[in-house]
């Protein structure tokens, strides 16, 4: 069965710090990965979406950057992060092909930046 | 642009009061609508997928129906353990999804 992964589950880090997500996912190969954020008493934004290796697109412009250096890993990361950055970070994972494919979420992170 | 509306956006029921969770929906050519439920501090958990108006899927107590326009989702008789927040979304282009806003569900004793 396939399964996916985040970590940190939480993370307190200052303004201008850097960042580093991960998520990986196990059980299947080949698979589409998305990066979404979810703001407090709002919908989930997605953010990044790979196809493949190497193959990234992002959704908003903002302080964010993802790769995918693997075929089952997805990072997301910034700079220096700003307050606006704070939410709680979703990865999940759908099978490639159909367009209609169900999207299997991770445990998520909790981001406060201070 | 697609578009998913939910409501209400938070709802109390006691334990065994049954009621339905609305998805209202705009899209260029509906190719399923899903739903999830979500505990706090936990990701969304996949419940159904629904892909032409008229059909209808069950789980337990719960039973998403779809139409043109919207999907609802019925609980029957539910217990304290049903309380989460309750998401629909709509796929677009490359497995995108919409989602909504959610209704956060309380079930009483």
């Amino acid at each position: 069965s396939q399964t996916i992964h985040q970590w940190p589950a939480t993370l307190v880090q200052p303004v201008g710090s850097p960042l580093s997500l991960e998520c990986t996912v196990e059980g299947t190969s080949n698979p589409n990965l998305y990066w979404y954020r979810q703001a407090a008493g709002r919908g989930l934004q997605l953010l990044f979406y790979s196809v493949g290796i190497g193959q990234i697109s992002s959704e908003v412009p903002q302080n964010l950057s993802a790769s995918r250096p693997q075929d089952r890993q997805f990072i997301l990361s910034s700079k220096k992060l700003l307050l606006s950055d704070s939410g709680f970070y979703l990865c999940a994972w759908s099978r490639t092909g159909s367009g209609t494919d169900t999207q299997y979420f991770g445990p998520g992170t909790r981001l406060t930046v201070l | 642009e697609d578009q998913v509306t939910q409501s209400p956006e938070a709802l109390r029921l006691q334990e065994g009061e049954s009621s339905s969770l609305n998805c209202s929906y705009t899209v260029s050519g509906l190719r399923g609508l899903f739903w999830y439920r979500q505990d706090p501090g936990k990701g969304p958990e996949f419940l159904f997928t629904l892909y032409s108006a008229g059909e209808e899927k069950e789980k337990e107590r719960l039973k998403a129906t779809l139409t043109k326009k919207e999907s609802f989702l019925h609980i029957t008789a539910p217990k304290p353990e049903d309380s989460a927040t309750y998401l629909c979304a709509v796929p677009g282009t490359a497995s995108k999804l919409t989602f909504g806003t959610g209704t956060r569900l309380q079930v009483t004793l």
